[in-house]
């Protein structure tokens, strides 16, 4: 159980083109979901928490612009990355957080998209 | 604040030898406490949970934490190494804040097993 799948998991796009990547939770509803960015080497960073049927509230230095988010159902989370750059080249990774059952407490991960903006 | 310190950013073993990988905490209250394993270009899974029930976590895999509150503590253990645990460990707290439940990563620690 509480599984999460991303989509796709690798992508490469041209310089100025947006691209989207989903998020879902294939076994449980997630009323919260969490963007992160994450560099070579490095750990997590938080980009974003996305609220289904709401905005999605940014962390500090996160364009919301550059980024966009949209959670339109209990499962389906989005992450628009507009007009890409060679600097938006990232692994990024969602995690859901269940609405019932689990505890409020823990997230569970997808496995990923790398994103490469040549 | 709350934050996460993992003491050791590369740790080698060899297999069939135990594992230990610190991880120390600062909370203002009785924190959450995780351990996540990520194998490379892939997401985080989910070995063990520590919630006040009980101060010794067994997750899966044969791994175990132990929460100890006057230490600040919650370190990862394993009796013997096995090849397949090569990956990125990640010891996190969770924080509440702005209406909802954040975590806080440590840096990371990356269990290197040698045949």
């Amino acid at each position: 159980g509480a599984v999460v799948s991303q989509h796709p998991s690798r992508v490469i796009c041209k310089s100025g083109t947006s691209v989207k990547i989903e998020c879902r939770s294939l076994d449980f509803q997630a009323t919260t979901m969490f963007w992160y960015r994450q560099f070579p080497k490095q750990s997590l960073m938080l980009m974003a928490t996305s609220n289904e049927g709401s905005k999605a509230t940014y962390e500090q230095g996160v364009e919301k612009d550059k980024f966009l988010i949209n959670h339109a159902s209990l499962t389906l989370s989005t992450l628009t990355v507009t007009s890409a750059h060679p600097e938006d080249s990232s692994f990024y990774i969602c995690s859901a957080r269940p609405s019932l059952g689990g505890a409020a407490d823990t997230q569970y991960f997808g496995p990923g998209t790398r994103l490469t903006v040549l | 604040a709350q934050s996460v310190t993992q003491l050791d950013s590369h740790v080698s073993v060899s297999e069939g030898t135990p594992v230990l990988l610190r991880c120390n905490y600062s909370s203002s209250y009785s924190p959450s406490l995780f351990w996540y394993v990520q194998h490379p270009n892939k997401g985080l899974q989910l070995l063990l949970k520590y919630t006040s029930a009980a101060t010794l976590v067994k997750g899966i895999n044969g791994f175990e934490a132990e929460f100890k509150k006057s230490e600040t503590s919650f370190h990862l253990t394993k009796p013997s190494a096995h090849m397949s645990d090569a990956a990125e460990y990640f010891c996190v707290v969770s924080e509440r804040g702005s209406g909802t439940y954040k975590y806080i990563f440590g840096t990371g620690t990356r269990l290197k097993v040698l045949a």
